[in-house]
């Protein structure tokens, strides 16, 4: 079965500065898709960046950008030049190739303080 | 183009109770999802329809029902409610293929009383 660990239960830091969210997932599978979401306290969950496994490059979106690293099962996000909207729960999460199901972490609470 | 939409937003039921909240996916998109969010147990999958069948199960109770109609519209069903069932529950849409980013709406927030 597929897991998905993220250490880091909460984190805090300073508005503009870059911070990094670990994750990593444990699969047999060769073929399988990565996300982090964002989920605001509002609880709208957003997506904030795809990463599909057969792909070496990096995915980037604006100010996000991931690590993945397949052979360590490592997928952690950087957030360069950190905004107070920043602030949000943020979650890993595999799915599979063969299916749908989304299999998430436990999220970390990320605040960007002023 | 209009984002996934849930009703109700918010529900308060009593134990032994039913209820039957309805997601409408992004128009186009033809896959549902749905998902359990609690604090102790994290977000968890429920079930998937495409094509107003079932094609995955996650490990819920059968007192968890979905279905999904011809304009792929969704509704979720838990029969005898249980204080554990409190929780955000969270549809998601995606379109016909696998692999496709699911979008997620706000969520039904249910309290069991």
């Amino acid at each position: 079965a597929q897991t998905v660990t993220q250490s880091q239960p909460e984190m805090s830091v300073q508005e503009a500065e870059t911070v990094t969210l670990s994750c990593t997932y444990d699969t047999s599978e060769n073929n399988y898709y990565l996300f982090w979401y964002k989920q605001p306290p509002s609880r709208q969950m957003i997506l904030v960046i795809r990463q599909e496994a057969y792909k070496q490059q990096n995915a980037t979106e604006n100010r996000f950008s991931v690590n993945f690293q397949k052979a360590a099962k490592s997928f952690s996000l950087k957030i360069s030049d950190s905004q107070l909207g920043d602030t949000a729960m943020y979650f890993c999460a595999f799915m599979s190739y063969r299916d749908d199901k989304i299999i998430f972490g436990k999220g970390t609470r990320l605040h960007i303080l002023p | 183009k209009a984002g996934v939409t849930q009703t109700p937003r918010y529900l308060i039921k009593t134990r032994g109770q039913q209820v039957t909240l309805s997601c409408s996916p992004i128009s186009g998109h033809r896959s549902v999802s749905w998902y359990q969010q609690t604090p102790g147990q994290g977000l968890q999958f429920l079930f998937e329809y495409f094509s107003e069948t079932q094609r995955n199960k996650g490990n819920f109770p059968g007192r968890f029902s979905g279905r999904q109609f011809s304009n792929s519209r969704s509704e979720m069903n838990v029969s005898t409610l249980e204080l554990g069932d409190s929780a955000l529950y969270l549809c998601a849409s995606s379109r016909d293929s696998r692999g496709e980013t699911q979008y997620f709406g706000p969520g039904t927030r249910l309290l069991v009383l």
